[in-house]
């Protein structure tokens, strides 16, 4: 099956900096989201990115399918930004499982 | 609002008292799903359904059931549920077929945190 690596596996930030998390795939995929999961267990949607590029406010997410690998972009870090960061792929139609990977743990200090 | 509601979120129960999750959608998804989360292990699919009527098992389907009467619920039972059916469970939904958009985006409910002792 698909096996999905996310690095860093631990990320520690000051309020106010940028980081970059990355997603690598092994195999060719129809669907990408990543995720925020809150500290209080609750998975956010914030990006379905199979292909390509997209943004919302802070956040900023590429996916280069041929070379199978996403990146995940926050800007201006902030406090409420501190959880885990999970990438999740799908090789087929809806039906099949998304495949996670095991997640970054971001902490963003004041 | 789109989204997908999951009842109870908190629950403490006994070895053997039968239990059942709630999931329901309001985006008139085909395709729900259960997960469960467990430090170490990461998300595992439980089982899963492509329409009304219509169930799969997923990786990890022993010692629950779901059943899909109407499109927009998707119930996950525990019969009889023992400690190592502690866990985070999530139920997800999605498009089943190609449309424009996301086709097959996911969307999770808020999560039910678990304790079987």
């Amino acid at each position: 099956g698909i096996q999905v690596e996310q690095s860093p596996p631990d990320l520690i930030l000051q309020e106010g900096a940028n980081s970059t998390l990355r997603c690598n795939f092994s195999d060719s995929v129809n669907n990408l989201q990543w995720f925020h999961q809150n500290p209080w267990g609750q998975l956010i949607n914030l990006f379905y990115i199979p292909s390509g590029t997209k943004q919302n406010g802070r956040l900023s997410a590429t996916t280069v399918a041929t070379e199978r690998y996403s990146l995940l972009y926050i800007s201006s870090s902030q406090t409420t930004d501190s959880g885990v960061y999970f990438c999740a792929v799908a090789a087929n139609q809806a039906g099949t499982a998304l495949i996670f990977g095991k997640g970054t743990t971001l902490s963003v200090s004041s | 609002e789109a989204q997908v509601t999951q009842n109870p979120r908190y629950l403490i129960t006994v070895t053997g008292k039968k239990l059942t999750v709630t999931c329901s959608q309001n985006m008139n998804h085909e395709y729900m799903s259960w997960y469960r989360q467990d430090p170490g292990l990461g998300l595992r699919q439980i089982y899963y359904s492509m329409n009304v009527e219509v169930t799969d098992k997923g990786d990890v389907p022993e010692g629950y059931k779901v059943s899909r009467k109407e499109k927009r619920n998707f119930p996950l039972i525990l019969e009889s549920p023992s400690p190592n059916q502690t866990s985070l469970y999530f139920c997800a939904s999605s498009l089943a077929f190609r449309t424009s958009g996301n086709p097959y985006e996911q969307y999770f409910g808020p999560g039910t945190r678990l304790t079987v002792t």
